[in-house]
């Protein structure tokens, strides 16, 4: 079966600009879990969605980035006024209500 | 606070020659730990979790409660095993967000 998607896979785009990424997870799957990984670094947790409940946003940087899912489908991460520092790849990941977590090939933002 | 901790962000070694990748954890519970991989150009997958007790790829990795260690293992490293490794650990919660180590980067010399 398709495993986790997400768009783009490269983008682009200037100081200032927002930007939106998407991602299409594993149909069935409950939870959804949005992640950051800059150069050489390690896996960043940004937001959890679990269902219907409140989504875990604990790990989002700034009031710039925000998340939404729709049910238990597509969920879009948006960041306004980009910078910079926001250059990374974001992955998505999703899950039943299991430990195991499917990754995305993750979108490569880069702002320049 | 619950911590995933990898030493080592390179760790580079001869083919044949034993590998082990550290991996120590704090946590005031019973740990459910797990080590992902990222080959390169592929997705970050599961390679094992602690209470399977499996081998994967010939891969073993043991929780040592004493030393608060799950210390990824192979006695013979091949060229293929050149991959991102990553440590985690289940969150409190019961909600199945992982805590994660920083990775550490394996490089199989021929």
């Amino acid at each position: 079966g398709a495993g986790v998607s997400q768009s783009p896979s490269n983008k682009v785009t200037e100081k200032g600009k927002d930007v939106e990424l998407r991602c299409d997870p594993i149909s069935g799957h409950t939870a959804l879990y949005w992640y950051r990984q800059r150069l050489g670094q390690g896996l960043e947790f940004l937001i959890y969605f679990q269902g219907n409940s409140a989504p875990d946003k604990s790990g989002l940087p700034s009031d710039r980035f925000s998340a939404e899912r729709t049910g238990e489908s597509v969920s879009t991460l948006t960041i306004q006024r980009t910078q910079q520092e926001d250059s990374a790849v974001y992955l998505c990941a999703s899950s039943r209500v299991s430990y195991e977590q499917y990754f995305g090939p993750g979108t490569r933002l880069t702002v320049t | 606070a619950q911590r995933v901790t990898q030493p080592e962000k390179l760790l580079s070694v001869f083919k044949g020659a034993p590998v082990e990748l550290k991996c120590n954890y704090s946590y005031s519970g019973s740990p459910e730990l797990f080590w992902y991989v990222q080959y390169s150009r592929q997705r970050l997958q599961l390679l094992l979790r602690h209470i399977s007790r499996e081998s994967i790829k010939g891969f073993t990795a043991d929780l040592n409660k004493g030393e608060t260690s799950f210390h990824l293992k192979k006695p013979f490293a091949q060229e293929e095993d050149s991959a991102m490794y990553y440590c985690a650990l289940i969150r409190d919660g019961g909600n199945y967000q992982l805590i994660w180590g920083a990775g550490t980067k394996l490089i199989i010399k021929p």
